[in-house]
């Protein structure tokens, strides 16, 4: 069993759409939790960054942490074309690494 | 404020050959991690240097190898080049407890 588990997707959205990305994970141990974006040909970007149950609301997008069902959800509201992009979950262990999903293509259609 | 930069931004190397991948990391930053990113795939933890020494290893083997400069700058070194070894290879500066900030990434190609 992968310590992360995200659906590759493609996923296709109209313009407008609210997104929902989501992960599990295996081990109840894990603190950290973070979601990224990356653009083609670029390096991952932070989008939101929490360590605690609960939602945490960044403009359009709310990161959700479920530690009881190990699940994490990011929700894109009013996705626009910019939004196209892979998003990856990560999970900071406790060590010092971070554990990343194989991320979710998203397409937003104009 | 420069972010993290990486060079060379792409390379070809022959089987067998060893590569020398550079990262500077973002002002501020004491903590540099390389990581590994195959097609399609999420990045996966090479290792972790932080005073300039190796505090975490993936599972990666000892053909990779790294070190950081008083300067906070990293090398990643991959010795004996095999064809799987194609990759993104992407270099992130950190604080401890907070997200990464990636650089752009070098673009391997093993023919």
């Amino acid at each position: 069993q992968k310590e992360v588990e995200q659906d590759p997707g493609p996923l296709s959205v109209p313009e407008g759409a609210i997104v929902s990305l989501n992960c599990t994970y295996s081990n109840s141990a894990f603190q950290y939790f973070m979601w990224y974006r990356q653009y083609s040909r670029k390096g991952p970007e932070l989008l939101m960054y929490t360590y605690s149950s609960g939602n945490k609301e960044d403009g359009r997008f709310t990161a959700q942490v479920d530690k009881s069902s190990k699940y994490i959800s990011l929700f894109i509201r009013d996705s626009q074309p910019s939004d196209s992009a892979t998003y990856l979950c990560a999970i900071q262990t406790g060590g010092f690494k971070t554990i990343f999903g194989a991320g979710t293509r998203l397409f937003v259609k104009a | 404020d420069a972010g993290v930069t990486q060079s060379p931004t792409h390379l070809i190397k022959t089987r067998g050959q060893q590569v020398t991948l550079r990262c500077s990391p973002k002002s501020g930053h004491d903590t540099v991690s390389w990581y590994q990113q195959a097609l399609g795939q999420g990045p996966q933890f090479i290792f972790q240097y932080y005073e300039e020494e190796e505090r975490q290893r993936g599972n990666f083997p000892d053909r990779f190898s790294g070190h950081q400069f008083p300067n906070y700058s990293s090398e990643l070194n991959v010795n004996a080049l095999l064809l799987g070894d194609s990759a993104l290879y992407l270099c992130a500066s950190s604080f401890p407890n907070y997200g990464y900030t990636f650089g752009s990434g070098t673009r391997l190609t093993v023919v």
